[in-house]
């Protein structure tokens, strides 16, 4: 089975922190994704990378960045957090050949 | 704007009925379709995908069916359990040589016993 594990479940930041979401894959995916969820707006990307330091900007990228140094690992650094980044956070994976990426389980991020 | 439109936010289908979720999606170019399913607190899970040449594709309970010519792709569950209750997302795969998905709004479905 694919796991996608992602660091937190659950994460609380003050206004301007910067925040690290980790997320790892073990199925040896070359495609890893970054979402955010929020209620009403359905899934939106915020960066992809589909190799080892590459990375390509998704359709919300502003105030965020990521870093992809390991196959495995895929991290979303918020560089100041504000409050109109509390979200869900979902990663997720994809080999190249195949569509269907799997997603971890999320991260609720509340910036306050 | 929007090139994934799920109209409808909620659903509501009783125990042992069919269920029909709906996408419309705006670029006739678009060849590779997938439908998702999210519980409250997990990540969405893979369900079900079409490609452009098919206009049906069957897995169990779950149909997914394609209309090109109308831009619209549909999830029919037969028969509805209260286990299906959930957010479905329908998915396009985007032109331009990079695997990105566009999603819609999702679907909240619940099926009542």
């Amino acid at each position: 089975d694919v796991k996608v594990t992602q660091s937190s479940r659950y994460l609380v930041k003050r206004t301007g922190e910067k925040v690290f979401l980790e997320c790892v894959q073990d199925m040896d995916h070359e495609n890893m994704f970054w979402y955010r969820q929020d209620p009403g707006l359905g899934l939106r990307l915020i960066y992809f990378s589909y190799d080892v330091k590459m990375k390509e900007k998704g359709d919300i990228p502003e105030g965020y960045s990521v870093s992809r140094e390991k196959k495995e690992r895929f991290s979303l650094i918020l560089e100041s957090a504000s409050t109109n980044q509390t979200s869900m956070y979902l990663c997720a994976s994809a080999a190249m050949i195949t569509y269907e990426q799997y997603f971890g389980p999320g991260t609720r991020l509340t910036v306050t | 704007d929007q090139q994934v439109k799920q109209n409808s936010p909620s659903l509501s289908v009783q125990e042992g009925r069919i269920s029909i979720l709906n996408c419309d999606y705006t670029n006739s170019m678009f060849d590779y379709f997938l439908w998702y399913k999210k519980y409250p607190a997990e990540g969405p899970t893979f369900l079900i995908s079409i490609s452009s040449i098919k206009d049906k594709n069957e897995d169990g309970r779950f149909t997914v069916f394609l209309n090109k010519s109308a831009k619209h792709l549909s999830l029919h569950i037969v028969p509805s359990q209260p286990g299906d209750s959930a957010v479905y997302f329908c998915a396009v795969l985007t032109q331009g040589g990079s695997e990105k998905l566009v999603f819609g709004k999702g679907t909240k479905l619940t099926v009542n016993p």
